[in-house]
């Protein structure tokens, strides 16, 4: 079965504490990328990653991580927590479409909600 | 101003209801356009994908695509309840991965 999994799926943590969420697809998509959803701001990327040691700033990457040493995973890391940012993180995985109107193949994972006290 | 602006809702219709969804953005650069449909506590799920401006039609849902207005919706027809979902709109420069942009979703809810 086709599927993004991310770990924990629950995390209370306090300021400072450095953390990672890990995220795993099993699809062997090229393109990994992170959100961050809060309530009236939609989905913001947070970074995305296009192959194996390829990562890139998406719109909200201030206080975050990440690293692409293998195809299948993507953590998320902070390093030093801090209140706001409190939300509920989604991990997302693509098949990068070739030439042409391909149908997009795109799996988000069941997201980490998160509390920074 | 937000690069993609959406009506965050809610909005309550009954059940057979035409549904007419909208996002607006800024950046002409915008290429590729997805309609995503969010379930209480789960991930977003890809509903549509479309490219440049024109029509997409898969069964109930079009989406639809005014590059010159840089205004982009999601039809719904014969609404159902099972329907009742966030729907997030977002958009990207590039087919080959790169930034995606999102609007805030708009929460729907159709009553049977």
């Amino acid at each position: 079965e086709a599927q993004v999994t991310q770990n924990p799926r629950y995390l209370i943590t306090v300021t400072g504490k450095k953390l990672t969420v890990t995220c795993s697809q099993n699809m062997n998509h090229e393109y990994m990328s992170w959100y961050r959803q809060d309530p009236g701001l939609g989905l913001r990327q947070i970074y995305y990653s296009m192959n194996v040691e390829v990562t890139d700033k998406g719109d909200v990457p201030e206080g975050y991580k990440v690293s692409r040493k293998e195809k299948r995973n993507f953590p998320l890391i902070l390093e030093s927590p801090s209140p706001n940012q409190t939300s509920l993180y989604f991990c997302a995985s693509r098949r990068l479409a070739g030439g042409g109107l391909l149908k997009e193949t795109q799996y988000f994972g069941p997201g980490t909600r998160l509390l920074v006290l | 101003q937000k690069e993609v602006e959406q009506d965050p809702g809610p909005l309550s219709v009954p059940e057979g209801a035409i549904v007419s969804l909208n996002c607006t953005y800024s950046n002409s650069a915008f290429q590729y356009f997805m309609w995503y449909r969010q379930y209480s506590r789960k991930g977003p799920e890809l509903l549509m994908y479309t490219y440049s401006s024109g029509n997409k039609e898969d069964g109930r849902f079009t989406a639809q695509v005014d590059k010159s207005s840089k205004y982009i919706s999601l039809f719904i027809r014969d609404s159902q309840p099972s329907d009742s979902a966030t729907y997030l709109c977002a958009m990207s420069e590039y087919n080959q991965g790169g930034k995606l942009i999102f609007g805030q979703g708009t929460e729907l809810s159709v009553k049977p």
